[in-house]
């Protein structure tokens, strides 16, 4: 099974700040089967990144996704007041199919 | 747009079975891949398995041997059922849209709490 550990576990950030989240694979995976999610208290997961680096329908270019292989980045460029939540990374493998990472939670320092 | 719904009992007891059922609209259930993943409260996301409009499956090794997911075209509606439930399959569970070639969870539902407990 491919583990995804994804750090920081808490990034404190200001808006208009940058932010760095980084997501790791015990094991080298697909750049194809690879995604980004965001999940806001009380709401289901969005799909941000898939493809390691393609941005989702409606997303907005501040954010980006780069890596390939077992190491895989989320840049948000400039921060704004909606984008302070929890991020997922999220692979799909022959087995046992997908796994996520731990999440890392992206609060208002 | 496409939507998904879930829907099923909030309160299942020990040792029983959990059964949902997800309800879609705005396209077509054929040609796509269905799933589910669980988030207990406070906790991340956990894959439960998917099922292709043809039926066939793929599930968590972890869950295998308690999961069984269904679908009814007919209906446009895919369903879990996860059997033995204990206090650990409390959870927010969803249901999902796999978008083809990236194997990408595209459209959710709003996800529905189910407490095991007696």
């Amino acid at each position: 099974e491919i583990v995804l550990t994804q750090s920081p576990g808490t990034l404190s950030l200001s808006p208009g700040e940058r932010a760095t989240l980084s997501c790791r694979a015990s094991q080298s995976v697909s750049d194809n089967f690879f995604a980004w999610y965001q999940q806001k208290p009380g709401q289901a997961p969005r799909l941000l990144i898939y493809g390691a680096s393609s941005r989702a329908t409606g997303i907005p270019d501040r954010f980006s996704g780069s890596g390939s292989g077992t190491d895989f980045t989320l840049t948000i460029s400039r921060l704004e007041p909606e984008d302070f939540a929890v991020y997922y990374c999220q692979q799909f493998g022959s087995s046992p199919g997908y796994t996520f990472g731990q999440g890392t939670k992206l609060e208002i320092k | 747009q496409v939507q998904l719904q879930e829907s099923g009992p909030g309160l299942v007891k020990p040792s029983e079975t959990l059964s949902l059922t997800c309800t879609v609209s705005g396209v077509s259930i054929s040609n796509y891949y269905w799933s589910w993943i669980r988030q207990p409260p406070g906790k991340g996301l956990e894959w439960i398995g998917y099922i292709y409009y043809s039926e066939s499956t793929n599930y968590n090794p972890s869950l295998k041997s308690r999961v069984t997911i269904s679908v009814d075209t007919s209906k446009k509606q895919f369903s879990l059922k996860l059997s033995s439930v204990t206090a650990a399959d409390t959870a927010v569970y969803y249901c999902a849209r796999v978008e083809g070639p990236y194997k990408i969870f595209d459209y959710w539902g709003q996800g529905t709490l189910v407490t095991v407990s007696s």
